[in-house]
C-alpha cells in the first residue's frame, strides 16, 4: 500500500516570501499522480496543482510550483509572494495509475500554513 | 466548481440511529467517492462508485454501506452510528472529461455522533 508523509505538521510565513512545503511518499508504482489540495477554514477541499510522474517537468501554476523527485519519492510544494488567503491546510495526495474501475487517492496529515503580516 | 453538493452539511445524531447522506452532482460524472477527514489522518476513503449500482470498499469503509441507484446521487448509510464515526465527510468525483483521474470535492458534512 502507499502512504503519504508530511512531517512538518504547521508552518509560518510573512506576506510576500516564499514557502515551501514537504511530502515525502512510498510506492512501487512506476506511473502516478501527485496532488495539492487546499483546505481553507471555509474547509473546501480546493485542488492546488497536479504532477504526472511520467513527466520530468514540474508542474506550475500561477504562484504555486512543484519540485518532483521522482527518485528520492518528494513532491515539495512551493508558495511564492505569500498572500493571507494562503491560510490554509495544505495535504499532499498519491493515486496509482488508472485500474479501469476508479482513482483512488492515498492523502497525507497536513500541513496548517499560517500567514503572516 | 464540478456541481457537486452533500446534504445535510451539518448533523447531529445519537449513538444507535441510522444515518444517511447524500451527495448530489449535476453533471454526470461517472466516478464518486466518499471519503472521512479526522485530525491526524487527512483524508480517508471510505467506499467509491464507478457506475450506477457499481461500488467497491475503500480502505475504512467498517460500519459503512453505500448505494448509487441513479447517476447523480450517491449515498453512504452509517447503519448504527457510533461516537467513532463523528467525523467531517467528503464526497468527490472524477471525470476525463475535466482533467484525467482528478478528484473534485464536495463542500462536506459534518456529522456529530453523541
Amino acid at each position: 500500500a502507499q502512504t503519504v508523509t508530511q512531517s512538518q505538521p504547521e508552518m509560518s510565513v510573512q506576506e510576500a516570501e516564499t514557502v515551501t512545503l514537504s511530502c515525502t511518499y512510498d510506492t512501487s508504482e512506476n506511473n502516478y499522480y501527485l496532488f495539492w489540495y487546499k483546505q481553507p477554514p471555509s474547509r473546501q477541499m480546493i485542488l492546488v496543482i497536479r504532477q504526472e510522474a511520467y513527466k520530468q517537468q514540474n508542474a506550475t501554476e500561477n504562484r504555486f510550483s512543484v519540485n518532483f523527485q521522482k527518485a528520492a519519492k518528494s513532491f515539495s510544494l512551493k508558495i511564492s509572494d505569500s498572500q493571507l488567503g494562503d491560510t490554509a491546510m495544505y495535504f499532499c495526495a498519491f493515486m496509482p495509475p488508472d485500474t479501469g474501475t476508479a482513482s483512488k487517492l492515498t492523502f497525507g496529515t497536513g500541513t496548517r500554513l499560517q500567514v503572516t503580516l | 466548481d464540478a456541481g457537486i453538493t452533500q446534504s445535510p452539511r451539518h448533523k447531529v445524531t445519537e449513538t444507535g440511529t441510522p444515518v444517511t447522506l447524500r451527495c448530489h452532482q449535476t453533471e454526470n460524472h461517472r466516478y464518486m467517492y466518499w471519503y472521512r477527514q479526522d485530525p491526524g489522518h487527512g483524508l480517508r476513503l471510505i467506499h467509491y462508485s464507478y457506475g450506477v449500482k457499481d461500488t467497491d470498499k475503500g480502505e475504512v469503509s467498517d460500519g459503512y454501506s453505500v448505494s448509487r441507484s441513479k447517476t447523480e446521487d450517491f449515498l453512504l448509510t452509517l447503519e448504527s452510528a457510533t461516537s467513532s464515526q463523528t467525523s467531517v465527510y467528503f464526497c468527490a468525483i472524477s471525470d476525463r472529461r475535466i482533467n484525467t483521474d482528478t478528484q473534485y470535492f464536495g463542500p462536506g458534512t459534518r456529522l456529530t455522533v453523541l
